[in-house]
């Protein structure tokens, strides 16, 4: 069974631009997650979307959207980025969410100069 | 590698012997735990998870012990191995389908 995939794997961008990064869940799997890893702050939840829906919401500005699609791949977009946002965005996919084992991709490391 | 923060505690072991990895949690309405081992330029691993109705949970090699007195998880790896050495995290469910992750431990095996 493939794993938790993410797209592009490394991006650099430039303060003002907006991004938008891939997540492809585990076959079957409906919930995805998505974090943002830093040295300083570790890994902190941003949001995390089931069938669809967004259940959930970390405490990152409204700069940080997200959204699912019917066969469960999930986007997030990053607006206005500013240097803060340079980081490891991670995305983990489970049957249910809460209370079921998370399955992480690889990341997508996102560099803004 | 980008999981390594500036100042992450470390535990140093000799390779064969036991190691013990040790997280506080800070919400007792948690009632879900993981732990997750990530290598440098990796996303977290998925090791081993505790429901909050057990205390002990035993897989291969590795064994966690939740104390829900003291909100205390704790990851026992035996006979750890060059290939262990990662940063090991905690991560708690709060049962509102968010995730909250510790800081880290970054274990390093000695040949």
């Amino acid at each position: 069974k493939a794993g938790v995939t993410q797209t592009p794997r490394y991006l650099i961008k430039t303060r003002g631009q907006q991004v938008t990064l891939s997540c492809s869940p585990i076959s079957g799997h409906r919930s995805v997650s998505w974090y943002q890893q830093t040295p300083g702050q570790g890994l902190q939840f941003l949001f995390e979307y089931f069938s669809e829906t967004q259940r959930n919401k970390g405490n990152f500005p409204g700069r940080f959207s997200g959204r699912q699609f019917s066969n469960s791949r999930s986007e997030m977009n990053v607006s206005t980025l500013e240097l803060g946002d340079s980081a490891l965005y991670l995305c983990a996919s489970s049957l249910y969410g809460s209370s079921s084992e998370q399955y992480f991709g690889p990341g997508t490391r996102l560099t803004v100069t | 590698g980008e999981s390594v923060g500036l100042h992450l505690p470390t535990l140093s072991v000799q390779e064969g012997d036991n190691s013990i990895i040790n997280c506080a949690y800070s919400n007792s309405a948690s009632d879900y735990f993981i732990w997750y081992k990530q290598e440098s330029g990796k996303g977290p691993q998925f090791i081993i998870d505790i429901r909050s109705n057990m205390d002990k949970r035993q897989g291969q090699r590795v064994t966690v012990l939740l104390n829900k007195t003291v909100k205390h998880l704790s990851l026992q790896i035996a006979a750890t191995q060059p290939g262990d050495s990662a940063v090991y995290f905690c991560a708690e469910d709060d049962n509102f389908n968010k995730f909250y992750f510790g800081s880290g431990t970054k274990l390093n095996v000695k040949p």
